[in-house]
């Protein structure tokens, strides 16, 4: 089925560990992005990805990393967990008529 | 205050009711989405808007740019429509342009 896949589902790291959650699509959207979603607050922009090459930071970038390996893909890294980034993040790629979700992953950071 | 505001938080209605969500948000826009969030966590796309008003089944979306204010109304409400209902306004003209969210909406229908 087309649309956003989004792994790992579920991640549980310690404090200082590193890695990385991929995402593809293949809609041959131009715009990717990663967001981040805690109670009690709506989602909030890491970092994204208009086109190609090219990457921006969100809201809120600090203790991230992304790539944007081609057009289909587009990872973000953590390269030092910290408790302060347990979460649910969301990929999602769009166009300007909408934009399509991955299924999410649950990380904590003990 | 945020730029995007939602009420209510929580909705609780009983099977076939007419159910109101509202948004209003701060900032020019291009833009307005509405995404359900099912209890299993996955996001779904519903309506995008810039003016007007939009149908798709028993929902209907709808938007007063004047007044920075959008409504998202479900018609003969269901058990399964219960999710967290959000909005999300895009200020930009490109598909590169940022979406900022409200903080969603709780809605639980009663069999």
């Amino acid at each position: 089925n087309a649309g956003v896949t989004q792994t790992p589902k579920f991640q549980v790291l310690k404090t200082g560990q590193s890695m990385t959650l991929q995402c593809a699509q293949d809609m041959n959207h131009n715009s990717m992005y990663w967001y981040r979603q805690d109670p009690g607050m709506g989602l909030r922009l890491i970092y994204y990805s208009a086109s190609e090459g090219t990457t921006d930071k969100g809201e809120v970038p600090n203790g991230y990393n992304v790539s944007r390996l081609n057009k289909r893909e587009f990872s973000l890294r953590l390269e030092s967990a910290a408790p302060s980034q347990t979460s649910v993040y969301f990929c999602a790629s769009g166009v300007n008529y909408g934009y399509t979700f991955g299924s999410g992953t649950r990380l904590t950071v003990v | 205050k945020n730029e995007v505001e939602q009420s209510p938080q929580n909705l609780t209605a009983q099977e076939g009711e007419f159910i109101t969500i509202n948004c209003s948000y701060s900032v020019g826009i291009s833009a307005l989405h509405w995404l359900q969030q099912h209890p299993g966590g996955g996001i779904v796309s519903l309506f995008m808007l810039s003016s007007g008003k939009k149908k798709h089944g028993r929902l209907i979306a709808t938007i007063n740019i004047q007044e920075k204010h959008s409504s998202l109304h479900i018609t003969a409400s269901h058990p399964r429509d219960s999710a967290v209902y959000i909005c999300a306004v895009r200020s930009g003209e490109t598909s590169g342009s940022r979406l900022t969210f409200g903080e969603g909406t709780q809605l639980t229908v009663n069999p």
